[in-house]
């Protein structure tokens, strides 16, 4: 058990809905890294979030948004949502912001779009 | 080409085999990261480089950044050592950029 917990476990949901997931970083991590992976693009990273404000971008799409809340916790809201966004979705949590801190990654979230 | 590449892509070895496992990337990195993905899914983290070498137990990891070229050694392999193993690596300060690779697909037979 890596300390950073992801809800829903799974989400079954339909083409132009919108949904919510949610991540709790390990107790004192202060750095929050959402990444999606799907069978054909493999591990992508998303965004970072550090003591609540946002530090990196990557492949994330404009339907998509995050935010890093006082508590710590995250949240990555993904609307319109399309066949394609059909994935797995891990958050991982490090102490720090820098590159070289240890990532413990969740167990994620199985975003399924129909 | 994409900018971190892995070989092999699937490799089976026997129980006690060493096995090796290749990242080469073409871009500059401030670290490179590898991981290791259980058949479940789950994600560990297993080592984060930025020079020379580290180890943990079975597992060695190396880099070299002149070659741009990183190694993640396991000695006595083991059939719970079977997972698929991701390199990532990340950018020089001012990019925070995460780039994976495809992933090496390991299975140990006992």
């Amino acid at each position: 058990d890596s300390g950073v917990t992801q809800t829903p476990k799974h989400l079954i949901t339909a083409t132009g809905q919108r949904v919510t997931l949610r991540c709790s970083p390990r107790s004192g991590d202060l750095s929050v890294y959402w990444y999606q992976q799907s069978l054909d693009q493999g591990l992508q990273f998303l965004i970072q979030y550090y003591n609540g404000e946002e530090r990196a971008k990557g492949n994330i799409l404009e339907r998509f948004s995050a935010q890093q809340f006082p508590d710590l916790h995250s949240e990555l809201n993904l609307s319109s949502l399309e066949l394609g966004d059909s994935a797995l979705y891990f958050c991982a949590s490090s102490s720090f912001e820098g590159s070289y801190n240890e990532q413990f990654f969740g167990p994620g979230t199985r975003l399924t779009v129909l | 080409k994409n900018e971190v590449e892995q070989s092999p892509q699937n490799l089976t070895a026997q129980e006690g085999e060493f096995i090796t496992i290749n990242c080469s990337y073409s871009v500059g990195i401030s670290a490179l990261h590898w991981l290791q993905q259980h058949p479940g899914g789950g994600i560990v983290s297993l080592f984060m480089l930025s020079s020379g070498k580290k180890k943990h137990g079975r597992l060695i990891a190396t880099i070299n950044i002149q070659e741009k070229h990183s190694s993640l050694h396991i000695t006595a392999s083991h059939p719970r050592d079977s997972a698929v193993y991701i390199c990532a690596v990340k950018g020089i300060s001012g990019t925070y950029k995460y780039i994976f690779g495809t992933g090496t697909r390991l299975k140990v037979l006992a």
